[in-house]
Formats: structure tokens, sequence, C-alpha cells
């Protein structure tokens, strides 16, 4: 089955930098990979997502790059605040109906912006 | 507003107990999952069924049980035959065609402790 690795498990930046989380995964037939994040004690939500027929996506602070070729994809938050400090997991998925749509996840990077 | 409610949010279980967790949706998904959270270990998958009255076991579907009678409910029991069942649990739903594939949205979980 697929695999996926998220790096770094945590990462601290003060606030205004840039924070990047990078993910790699197995399956080269997976086609799309989605980024949410978690705030203590409530459940994921949905930031960003793309899917394999792009290389980048960007809204707004957020952005995503894919790299198929490596498998490897990432998330670039500029401009970083307070407020987006949270648990943030990478996530890989193949679309078949076949196989159904469930997704692979990270273990998760822990972002902490000081202000 | 249209989205998933789990609960109880919290429930406690002494040993040998089996305990189900409740997962409604009002979105109109199709497909619905469970995924189990522990410290440090991502969102590994339980079940997940793409509809109404057929399921799919997961990654750690052993000691556990669902069952999807109505499109709106995804039932899951934890029985005494997991191991290890204290963590957090969460519910998610997805359309299963088009640009809602795998596109899942959460709930705010439920988080079980065994006594």
């Amino acid at each position: 089955g697929e695999n996926v690795e998220q790096h770094p498990s945590t990462l601290s930046v003060q606030e205004g930098d840039s924070a990047v989380i990078k993910c790699t995964y197995s399956d080269s037939a997976s086609n799309y990979f989605p980024w949410y994040k978690q705030e203590l004690g409530k459940g994921p939500q949905l930031i960003i997502d793309i899917r394999s027929n792009v290389g980048e996506k960007k809204d707004q602070r957020i952005a995503v790059t894919l790299n198929k070729t490596a498998k490897h994809f990432s998330l670039h938050i500029t401009e970083t605040q307070p407020e987006d400090s949270a648990v943030y997991f990478c996530a890989a998925s193949f679309t078949n109906s076949n196989s159904g749509y469930a997704l692979n996840f990270g273990k998760g990077t822990s972002l902490l912006v000081t202000p | 507003d249209g989205g998933i409610t789990q609960s109880p949010k919290y429930l406690f279980r002494k040993e040998g107990q089996n305990v189900t967790l409740s997962c409604e949706q009002n979105l109109n998904h199709d497909a619905m999952y469970w995924y189990r959270q522990d410290p440090g270990q991502g969102l590994r998958l339980i079940y997940y069924s793409q509809i109404v009255n057929d399921f799919q076991k997961g990654d750690i579907a052993e000691g556990y049980s669902v069952s999807r009678e109505k499109k709106e409910s995804f039932p899951l029991t934890v029985t005494s035959a997991q191991k290890n069942p204290t963590a957090f649990y969460l519910c998610a739903s997805s359309g299963t065609g088009g640009s809602g594939a795998n596109v899942l949205t959460f709930g705010a979980g439920s988080r079980l402790t065994v006594l």
C-alpha cells in the first residue's frame, strides 16, 4: 500500500517567516495530494490540495508544489502568523472507484509560530 | 449548516466492554471513513464505506466493527478484542465522483479512554 513520509515532525518559526513541510510517497499511481490543518482537540480541516495534472497551486499565503518524478510534495506557508500554529498532515491517494477514496496520511508536523 | 457530527466527544470505558461511537453526516456524501489518531502516529484507517450496506477494512480493522444501514450514518463499535483502544477517533465523509472524490470532511472527533 501507499506509504507517506512527512518531515519535519516539529517546526518552530518566528512570525513573518516562511514554513516548509515536505512529504514523500511510495505509490506512483497516487494522483491526489491534500494538506490538512488540525487544531488542538478538533478534527483536521482541508487547507489546500493538488492533483497530479498540475505542479503548483497557491491560495493566498499557502502553496503546494508537486514533483511526480521524485514522488514528493511540499507545503509552503509565507508570512506566518501565530494562528498558523497547529499540526499539519499531508496525504496521498489514488482516485479509483475500485480501490476506494481513503487517504493515506503522513504522521504530521507540529508547527509553532512565535510572535 | 452541513457537516459531520460525532458523539460522544469524550467516552470512558472499562476493559472488556464494547462501545459504539456515532457518526452522522448531512453532506449527502456517499463515502464515509473511520480513522484512529494516536500521538505521533498520524491518522490510520480503520474502516471505510463507499455505499450503503457495503464497507471495507482499512489498515487497522482488528477489534473494530462498523455498519452502514443509512447513507447518513456510519457507527463504529470498539470491541473488547481491541487490545489498545484508548485513542482519538475521527469520522470523515467524501463524495465518490469528480472533484469531490477523496476530498474528506472530518468530524470533531471522539476521545475514548479505557480505564
